[in-house]
């Protein structure tokens, strides 16, 4: 079955480093890969998109990256700062679907001051 | 734009009870969607309206149903509420076409349900 994986364990970053995220997945290859932020209490807000012939996405300072081969996309925060903790949502395109994602349940990112 | 707006924002049932969850966007979006979240886990789909006058399952529709009311409004309804439907649930949008952001979602506030 298709499967996302994301560090289940929280991140704990010291502001003004980067934060990396890593999202893996199994058993197939999506055609695009989203990535979410999620706030307490809150729904998520969509960030990046990656599409599976682009190696690598910027925004401001997020930047994803989408390798294929390992079956693995990054999400980096540089010059993090402690508004960016949150919980971050890997959710690549299901298979054989032009509507469904399938979701990793989340890492949480702690920026501390 | 209010965006995606969810009603309630809390509920609680007891066992048995039923109740439907209202949904509404003003993004003039095609595709509308009910994920549920639980602890530890993915978001996960119950059901989806591609576009208006068209509702399919998703991976976890057992105990619900759905009506896609018009464009602007997707409902969720649970006809006899179980303890494992405690959950928290999300109406998402997304506009299918084109764009440098394709299928990005939009989603409501959330709805909180506990089922005793």
């Amino acid at each position: 079955s298709q499967k996302i994986e994301q560090n289940s364990e929280a991140l704990n970053i010291q502001e003004g480093k980067t934060a990396t995220l890593t999202c893996n997945y199994t058993n197939y290859s999506p055609a695009y890969l989203q990535w979410y932020r999620q706030d307490p209490g809150r729904g998520p807000v969509f960030l990046l998109l990656i599409r599976e012939n682009e190696k690598e996405k910027r925004k401001e300072r997020l930047k994803v990256t989408f390798d294929t081969t390992l079956k693995q996309s990054l999400f980096h925060i540089t010059a993090s700062q402690p508004a960016d903790s949150a919980t971050y949502l890997c959710a690549p395109l299901r298979r054989d679907s032009n509507y469904q994602l399938i979701w990793g349940a989340g890492t949480k990112l702690i920026i501390k001051p | 734009n209010a965006g995606v707006t969810q009603t309630p924002k809390f509920q609680v049932l007891k066992t048995g009870q039923s109740m439907t969850l209202q949904c509404a966007q003003d993004m003039n979006h095609n595709s509308m969607y009910w994920y549920r979240q639980d602890p530890g886990m993915g978001l996960r789909l119950i059901y989806y309206s591609a576009s208006e006058g068209t509702t399919d399952k998703g991976e976890v529709p057992n105990g619900y149903n759905v009506s896609r009311l018009n464009k602007r409004e997707f409902s969720l309804r649970l006809e006899s509420a179980a303890p494992s439907q405690t959950s928290v649930y999300f109406c998402a949008s997304s506009d299918q076409t084109g764009g440098g952001n394709l299928y990005e979602q939009y989603f409501g506030p959330g709805t909180r349900l506990t089922v005793t």
